[in-house]
């Protein structure tokens, strides 16, 4: 069975500091590895997504993971935070299904508050 | 182009009654996933329509169903509700095909009183 893990609930930063959110995951093929961001009553924006390849990624807002199949993580990073980045952030793990079609198994969220 | 639309956005409904939600995905996406989310259970998978068809599905009860038309919309119905399906559902749309990532609408905030 596939899971997802971000061992941490809540996060604080500084504006202007680095940032880097964890997740680990366990799935037994070649995962595919999503970042999504949610504001409070929104739905979930995709930051950046893992198929295979080059396993330092690059997304939206400045945000980027790196796939490291020996650690099963793929952790989100971001150089300098701004205020806005202030909400909950989703790592999700997913592969093409037997039958085809996708399946995501979502993590419990990360709250990432910036100080300003 | 128009991203993923789910109407309506909010909902209150009485114990017992049945709801359906509306989501259409992105022009040219086949595919459309449900999940719920619960600040006591996070986001969980639902269902899966592809070409009309459920192509996967999650450990929810019978009383939640969905269908996909033929020009890709979906809906999905709750019957008899139960205070514990107060919940935010999200749809997320896909080109259902190979390795493909999956883009979300705004959610239906469905309240059950």
């Amino acid at each position: 069975a596939q899971s997802v893990t971000q061992p941490d609930i809540h996060i604080t930063v500084s504006e202007g500091a680095s940032l880097e959110l964890r997740c680990n995951y366990s799935y037994g093929a070649t995962p595919y590895l999503f970042w999504y961001v949610q504001s409070p009553g929104q739905g979930l924006q995709l930051l950046l997504k893992y198929f295979s390849g080059d396993t330092l990624v690059q997304g939206i807002k400045g945000f980027e993971a790196e796939f490291k199949r020996s650690q099963s993580s793929f952790n989100l990073r971001k150089p300098s935070v701004h205020w806005s980045d202030a909400a909950e952030y989703f790592c999700a793990v997913g592969g093409v299904l037997t039958g085809g079609g996708n399946k995501l198994t979502f993590g419990t969220g990360t709250q990432l508050k910036v100080e300003l | 182009k128009a991203g993923v639309t789910q109407t309506p956005r909010y909902l209150i409904k009485t114990r017992g009654q049945q709801v359906t939600l509306s989501c259409s995905p992105i022009s040219g996406h086949r595919s459309v996933s449900w999940y719920q989310q619960t600040p006591g259970q996070g986001l969980q998978f639902l269902f899966e329509y592809f070409s009309e068809t459920q192509r996967n599905k999650g450990n929810f009860p019978g009383r939640f169903s969905g269908r996909q038309f033929s020009n890709s919309r979906s809906e999905m119905n709750v019957s008899t509700l139960e205070l514990g399906d107060s919940a935010l559902y999200l749809c997320a749309s896909s080109s259902g095909t190979g390795a493909t990532e999956a883009f979300f609408g705004q959610g239906t905030r469905l309240t059950v009183v």
